[in-house]
């Protein structure tokens, strides 16, 4: 139990509509992570926070996507108008932040389908 | 830029063989490497990593990985497999440039009795 929790661990959506998925973090571990995981790939990263600012956002991450950390405790993930090339895994993971050669620590994940 | 390269998408050993996962990266400025396992239903967690301070790591559950930089490649091998062993491996990069983390598609390891 790496101590990251991800809500919902499941969740079927239409087309078009909104999803929001949440990232529950290990205290004192300030940087968070957000990954997409399609079948059969790596993890491909899409944004990381330093406590609440976020610092770099991937070209995956389009005008639909939006992350936020408020008072750099959770994080949410929002995707807009969802598209059935969206459906993936989407991971979060976090770091005590100090280089870059730090462990990861990675929730279960979010598995979203989009019909 | 970093990218990573995992040979093989499969491998399938029998239990007590020789598990050899390939894994070649490249990067610019001098790489920090990570081997993650990820098994069924489970979030990824780290087997172990190359921080530069011994070119052969050990790592949980009796696997290692060595750093060749001549090579650009951090092989993960394990003497003996066991049925548990059985998940999906990742591969994985970053560097002293900054904080994003590129992983390689993943090696799933298949064990026969």
């Amino acid at each position: 139990d790496t101590g990251v929790s991800q809500n919902p661990r499941h969740k079927i959506t239409k087309r078009g509509q909104n999803v929001t998925f949440r990232c529950d973090p290990i205290s004192e571990h300030n940087r968070l992570y957000w990954y997409r995981q399609t079948l059969g790939q790596g993890p491909e990263f899409l944004t990381y926070f330093q406590n609440e600012a976020q610092l770099e956002k991937s070209r995956l991450l389009s005008d639909r996507f939006s992350a936020e950390r408020p008072k750099g405790s959770f994080s949410t993930l929002e995707i807009q108008r969802t598209e059935q090339g969206d459906s993936a895994m989407y991971l979060c993971a976090q770091d005590r932040g100090d280089s870059p050669q730090e462990t990861q620590y990675f929730g279960p994940g979010t598995r979203l389908l989009v019909l | 830029a970093q990218s990573v390269t995992q040979l093989g998408s499969h491998v399938s050993v029998s239990e007590g063989a020789l598990v050899l996962l390939r894994c070649n990266y490249s990067s610019s400025v001098p790489p920090y490497l990570f081997w993650y396992v990820q098994y069924p239903n489970q979030g990824l967690q780290l087997l172990l990593k190359y921080t530069s301070a011994a070119t052969l790591v050990k790592g949980i559950n009796g696997f290692e990985a060595e750093f060749k930089k001549s090579e650009t490649s951090f092989h993960l091998t394990k003497p003996s497999a066991h049925m548990s062993d059985a998940a999906e491996y990742f591969c994985a990069v970053t560097s002293t440039g900054g904080f994003k983390t590129i992983f390689g598609a993943g090696t799933r390891l298949f064990v026969k009795a």
